[in-house]
């Protein structure tokens, strides 16, 4: 079946301009995750929606960005006023269950290059 | 989630098996061990998980100790399409992964 998708896969964008990254789950998955990857570092959370509930947003490194789930389905992740660090690929997963055993699917990505 | 040790990187001949380690001293005993790996240019991908006894599935073997204070990813049969990032990862509770360093493998043909 269909995978997680995520768009666009590249962007390069101006410092101080606001981009809107896209993630689509895989269908009928209630859990959705963002992680951001810099160069040369690790992957690191930024948001978590379940279902219907409030998103944990511990991750998010500042009020520029914020994201939202429409429909629990589709979501979308807004990065205001881009910074050169924040040039990273940002990646989305899902999946169908929440809990300590639970699978994440990954998409493959979308890298923003922030000028 | 507590804090796992991997080597940075190993290196192996292709069609060997291949062992990575990893260190949990500080496991408590609901932690899951869950293994992904993350290929050139591509998001990560689930390889594996277990609570105490040793899992196998199509891709690799997850050895547990019997302290569950280390585990050891193996990979039977090392292919050029395994060289990545391995991550060991523990997880109690919360939903999002913590990944760490990982290991990276490279396959020498």
């Amino acid at each position: 079946g269909a995978g997680v998708s995520q768009s666009p896969s590249n962007k390069v964008t101006e410092k101080g301009k606001d981009v809107e990254l896209r993630c689509d789950p895989i269908s009928g998955h209630t859990a959705l995750y963002w992680y951001r990857q810099s160069l040369g570092q690790g992957l690191e959370f930024l948001i978590y929606f379940q279902g219907n509930s409030a998103p944990d947003k511990s991750g998010l490194p500042s009020d520029r960005f914020s994201a939202e789930r429409t429909g629990g389905s589709v979501s979308t992740l807004t990065i205001q006023r881009t910074q050169q660090e924040d040039s990273a690929v940002y990646l989305c997963a899902s999946s169908s269950t929440t809990g300590v055993w639970e699978t994440q699917y990954f998409g493959p990505g979308t890298r923003l290059l922030v000028l | 989630d507590a804090k796992t040790t991997q080597p940075n990187s190993m290196e192996s001949n292709e069609e060997e098996p291949v062992h990575l380690p990893c260190n949990h001293s500080t496991i408590s005993g609901t932690d899951y061990i869950h293994w992904y790996r993350q290929l050139p240019s591509q998001g990560p991908e689930y390889v594996i998980h277990g609570l105490t006894s040793n899992v196998n599935n199509r891709m690799a073997s997850l050895a547990i100790a019997e302290d569950r204070k280390s585990s050891t990813l193996i990979l039977h049969r090392a292919t050029l399409r395994d060289a990545a990032v391995y991550y060991c990862i523990l997880r109690d509770a919360g939903n999002m992964l913590t990944f760490g360093g990982g290991t990276r493998l490279m396959v020498k043909p």
